[in-house]
């Protein structure tokens, strides 16, 4: 199964309403996780269940889709949440994809 | 306090061996489940194996499978990745990842610091 992030990257603004889409080469349901990963660092857990944030993870980050389409937003972006994000699939599990990426940077 | 720490990595020629090491601590080993992961230098990350809680099943990615052995010894609360004919593209950073289950697998809840493998003449 394989995962397409989009975009690659993008630059906003603190403040700014974020999206970032990940469809899936078939549908794997609801077996979709989020994470974030800053530079150096293991990445996090942010979401799982196509919709259920993690515990700790803050509000602002949200989830949703089914199927082969899922979004991750980031409702009012943050100076900490300038960071790379990575959609993964556990639907074929054991055997997990992670998307490519998306890198958000500071406009 | 949970944690995971790994170690074994370092610098080797291709065609080389190295063993990876995930020692884990603050949790029941027995009862959770460790994935190996990595990432490549400025790119993404590729999942690379995995063993069941009792050692009976093991997978691996195609691009390891038949190179690399995955083991776990629960007397030492360590999970293992033995490295075998090591090529240049596998140069990366490795991590165990604690897989983090409701109903089903649903992520990697807690992951180490990860350690750098790199293969080069």
């Amino acid at each position: 199964i394989q995962l397409t992030q989009s975009p690659s990257s993008l630059s906003a603004s603190v403040g700014d309403r974020v999206t970032i889409t990940c469809r899936a080469s078939q549908d794997i349901s609801s077996y979709l996780a989020w994470y974030q990963q800053k530079p150096g660092k293991a990445p996090k857990l942010l979401i799982y269940a196509a919709s259920t944030l993690q515990s700790g993870v803050p509000s602002r980050f949200s989830g949703s889709g089914s199927g082969t389409d899922f979004t991750l937003t980031i409702s009012s972006l943050q100076p900490e949440d300038f960071a790379t994000y990575y959609c993964q699939q556990l639907n074929s599990y054991p055997r997990l994809t992670f998307g490519g990426g998306t890198k958000v940077e500071i406009k | 306090q949970v944690n995971l720490v790994e170690s074994g990595g370092g610098v080797v020629q291709p065609g080389g061996s190295l063993r990876l090491s995930c020692a884990a601590s603050g949790f029941t080993f027995t009862t959770y489940v460790i994935h190996w992961v990595r990432q490549t230098p400025g790119k993404g990350l590729e999942w690379v194996s995995f063993i069941r809680y009792d050692g009976t099943n093991k997978y691996y990615a195609d691009s390891v499978k038949g190179r690399f052995t995955i083991s776990r010894d629960s007397s030492k609360n360590t999970l293992y990745l033995q490295m075998s004919s090591l090529r240049v593209e596998d140069t990366a950073v490795y991590y165990c990842a604690k897989v983090m289950t409701t109903v089903t697998p649903v992520g990697f809840d807690l992951w180490g610091r990860g350690t750098l493998v790199t293969v080069s003449s």
